[in-house]
């Protein structure tokens, strides 16, 4: 099955700094992978994903990019904020599947 | 339109007792997803729904779990004779077609 790791485990950064969490996976059928945050006490709510078919997307603060030949993908956060610090989570499917299979998370720390 | 619907949000329960989560799709949302987090851990597939369906149980412990989602009402997790190690915080989530998940606020599950 899908296996997908994540780093770094935990991320500090000054206010306006960028932020940058990677992640691999290891199925080549693999064709969608979203990204999610987890507030404390709350659930995960996704915040960008991509496709297999796109090797970058952006909205706003938030980028994600795609190396398939490399099995890798990013999540690129520009100009910090307190209200960033969260958990990620990023996160592939294989196509087909429909189960997202997700990393262990990534603790973002943004201070003021 | 509600989001994905979670109850209870906190359940005790003694060892040996039955614990049942309960998850109420978005409007429209015909798949709903289990999955459960350990403190400072990813999220671990459980089951996998759909209407009066199990469509993928793979991560499920054979014993003492079990899932339904009924033609009417919401999908349950059911957890018999719990044990310290079920303590956990179990998410719920949904979708229309697969993929993009919309994740519920989850269930804390504390076992004395």
């Amino acid at each position: 099955g899908e296996n997908v790791e994540q780093h770094p485990s935990t991320l500090s950064v000054q206010e306006g700094d960028s932020a940058v969490i990677k992640c691999t996976y290891s199925d080549s059928a693999s064709n969608y992978f979203p990204w999610y945050k987890q507030e404390l006490g709350k659930g995960p709510q996704l915040i960008i994903d991509i496709r297999s078919n796109v090797g970058e997307k952006k909205d706003q603060r938030i980028a994600v990019t795609l190396n398939k030949t490399a099995k890798h993908f990013s999540l690129h956060i520009t100009e910090t904020q307190p209200e960033d610090s969260a958990v990620y989570f990023c996160a592939a499917v294989s196509g087909g599947s429909y189960i997202p299979t997700f990393g262990r998370g990534t603790s973002l720390i943004v201070h003021p | 339109n509600a989001g994905v619907m979670q109850n209870p949000r906190h359940l005790v329960r003694r060892r040996g007792q039955e614990a049942r989560l309960r998850c109420s799709p978005m409007k429209g949302h015909s798949h709903v997803y289990w999955y459960r987090q350990l403190p400072e851990e990813g999220l671990k597939f459980m089951v996998y729904l759909q209407k009066e369906n199990i469509i993928d149980e793979s991560g499920m412990p054979k014993e003492r779990f079990s899932a339904e989602f009924p033609k009417e009402g919401p999908s349950i997790l059911r957890i018999q004779q719990v044990v310290r190690g079920d303590s956990a915080a179990y998410f719920c989530a949904s979708s229309r077609e697969g993929n993009v998940l919309t994740f519920g606020a989850g269930s804390r599950l504390t076992v004395l």
